[in-house]
Parts: structure tokens; C-alpha cells; sequence
């Protein structure tokens, strides 16, 4: 199946940081990747969707601001979390899809911020 | 307002039964729908698809779509211990593609026990 691959895994970083989150797809075309954040025993709420070489489309209730999004390429999405503050401490996963692959998951970042 | 339901759970079945698991949404003109499989602590994993009417099966899973009921299920049949786990419906925006956003509902907590 398609592979997507996130990194870094895990985070632990102190207030006040910026975070920089790398979503690849490996073996095909992702023309659109979306990213995600789950809270412990919630849904997934979609925080923004990004179309390769276009600016993001943000959810209602997401700062653009902190969450900077850049898709260049049609295989690297990055989510920069700016300032993070320890309400942002959440698991932050990301999905790519192609013109003939759905949406597959990243393994996920889990950041927690002290 | 789209919507995806799902009855949260948990969904109790021994091992070697027949697990059923249900989803209806309210977006009439949806027209592609999909089970994920999150285990704790993990990100989703894409296990079906359906797009037309009637039965698609994979090994041990089975998806059932009725548009005209728009409801949509999931059987998993001789359930395993390691089929416990968090499962999401998820269905595609009508008018988008079949790899565009995603409405989640909930997620059906399974368990199967020996």
C-alpha cells in the first residue's frame, strides 16, 4: 500500500519554540495532504488542507499564524507549529492523497510542550 | 452541516464472531466512503473503500454501502484479539474527488476478547 512517512516521531521541547513537522509520500503523487490533530480519546479534527504549490486552506477556528503550512512539492508537506505553547501538546498526524490514492496516515508526531 | 455517526461503543465480541460495525451520514450526494483502523496511541490506517452500492470484501472484512439509506458498514468476520482497535468512517465531501477532505465520525471502539 501507499506509505507516508512523518517525522519527528515525538517531541519534547520547552515553551516558546517553533516546531517543524515533516510529512513525505514515499512511493506516489501527493497533490493534496492534509493535517490533523487528535487529542487523547478524540476524534481527529482536520486543522488544514494543502494542494501542492498553493497556499493552505485552514479550518475555521485554526491560526494560520502558528500553524504555517507549506506543500512545494508534490511529495513534502511541513507543518512549523510557531511558539508553541503547552496547550498546542497534542498528537499531530498528517494524510496524503493522489489522484489515485486516498488519504494514508502518517505515523504521526506526538509534541509535548513543557 | 456534514455529518458522520457512529455508535462509539465499545463493541464487546468473543473471539471468532462476526464484529458489525455501522456508520450513517447525512450528505446525500456523498459518494465515497471508508473504514481506518486506529489502534491506542497510533494513527489511522486505511483497511477499506467503498463507492457503489452493494458488497466489497477483502479477506476478512466486508464493506456494505446503501445510498439510498445512507448507511454504510463494516463486518469483520473470525475477529481476532488484534482486531481491537478505534474504528473511523469516514466519508469524502459530494462534489469533491474521492481523495479530497474527509468528514470522521467518531470512531466504534472495539474489543475482542478470547
Amino acid at each position: 500500500g501507499a506509505v507516508v512517512s512523518q517525522h519527528p516521531s515525538r517531541v519534547i521541547c520547552k515553551s516558546g519554540t517553533s516546531v517543524k513537522i515533516e510529512c513525505r509520500s514515499l512511493d506516489f503523487q501527493a497533490t493534496t495532504m492534509f493535517w490533523y490533530r487528535q487529542f487523547p480519546k478524540q476524534s481527529l479534527m482536520l486543522m488544514a488542507t494543502s494542494n501542492e504549490g498553493s497556499k493552505a486552506t485552514y479550518e475555521q477556528g485554526v491560526e494560520k499564524d502558528k500553524f504555517l503550512i507549506n506543500h512545494a512539492s508534490l511529495t513534502l508537506s511541513t507543518l512549523t507549529v510557531t511558539s508553541a505553547h503547552p496547550e498546542d501538546s497534542s498528537f499531530y498526524i498528517c494524510s496524503a492523497s493522489g489522484s489515485a490514492q486516498p488519504q494514508h496516515f502518517g505515523d504521526g508526531t506526538r509534541l509535548s510542550i513543557l | 452541516q456534514k455529518e458522520v455517526e457512529q455508535n462509539s461503543g465499545p463493541l464487546s465480541v468473543p473471539e471468532g464472531a462476526i464484529a458489525s460495525l455501522n456508520c450513517t451520514y447525512s450528505d446525500r450526494g456523498s459518494q465515497s466512503f471508508f473504514w481506518y483502523r486506529q489502534y491506542s496511541g497510533k494513527s489511522p490506517e486505511l483497511i477499506m473503500f467503498i463507492y457503489s452500492n452493494g458488497d466489497k470484501e477483502d479477506g476478512r472484512f466486508t464493506a456494505q454501502l446503501n445510498k439510498a439509506s445512507q448507511y454504510v458498514s463494516l463486518l469483520i468476520r473470525d475477529s481476532q484479539p488484534s482486531d481491537s482497535a478505534t474504528y473511523l468512517c469516514a466519508v469524502a465531501d459530494a462534489g469533491g474527488t474521492s481523495y479530497g477532505k474527509l468528514t470522521f465520525g467518531q470512531g466504534t471502539i472495539l474489543t475482542v476478547h478470547p
